[in-house]
């Protein structure tokens, strides 16, 4: 069975500091990849997606990630953190051509003044 | 263009009532999605439409639950006998190609 792993439940960083935020996935076939962003009392929100095209996938507000088949890692970053970035980031997965997604458990961004 | 709306937002019930979350998607989607998402966990798929075909409902916790979309548009996800542990956000999602979902601001159901 699928499943996406995020490591930790929260990451604090300074304002202005790189963001990386974790994603580990385990699949039998290769993934669709997601990440989204959830602010407060609101929807979920693509930030971006692989879909076996390149490797390396640019997503909106500077955000973007690298799918790494070797690590089975899609680790979201940012090179430099903005208060406006502090929200909730979920990365999820699903078959190729499966439309059911599967989820992480979230990770909290905290940005530091 | 308008998103996918959910209403009501908050929902409180009292436990053994039922309740009925409704959901409107993009026009035009095809797609529809129900997920679960407990406090400080991520989402968990509860059931998918393709037009008003449900074609999976394999995440649906218990036969108290059920969901509807009888024209193909609007959603109904209703639950019957509500339980304190049906407490929880239930975000609703609609996609056109069935790959990027759009996800609604979801309605938060707390049963006391």
């Amino acid at each position: 069975a699928q499943s996406v792993t995020q490591l930790g439940s929260h990451v604090s960083v300074s304002e202005g500091a790189l963001v990386l935020l974790r994603c580990n996935y385990s699949s039998s076939v290769p993934p669709y990849l997601f990440w989204y962003v959830q602010y407060p009392n609101q929807g979920l929100q693509l930030l971006l997606k692989y879909t076996s095209a390149a490797t390396l996938v640019k997503g909106i507000n500077g955000f973007e990630a690298e799918f790494k088949k070797s690590e089975t890692s899609f680790h979201l970053t940012k090179p430099s953190a903005h208060m406006s970035d502090a929200a909730e980031y979920f990365c999820a997965v699903s078959g190729s051509g499966d439309y059911q997604l599967i989820w992480g458990a979230g990770t909290k961004l905290i940005i530091k003044p | 263009g308008a998103g996918v709306s959910q209403s009501p937002r908050y929902k409180v019930a009292k436990r053994g009532q039922d309740v009925a979350l409704r959901c409107d998607p993009i026009s035009g989607h095809v797609s529809l999605f129900w997920y679960q998402q407990a406090l400080g966990q991520g989402p968990e798929f509860l059931t998918y439409f393709q037009n008003e075909a449900q074609l999976d409902k394999s995440g649906l916790p218990s036969d108290r639950f059920f969901a509807e979309r009888p024209e193909g548009s609007v959603s109904t996800l209703k639950i019957q006998r509500t339980q304190q542990e049906d407490s929880a956000v239930y975000l609703c999602a609609s996609s056109l190609a069935g790959d990027e979902q759009y996800f609604g601001p979801g309605t938060r159901l707390t049963v006391t």
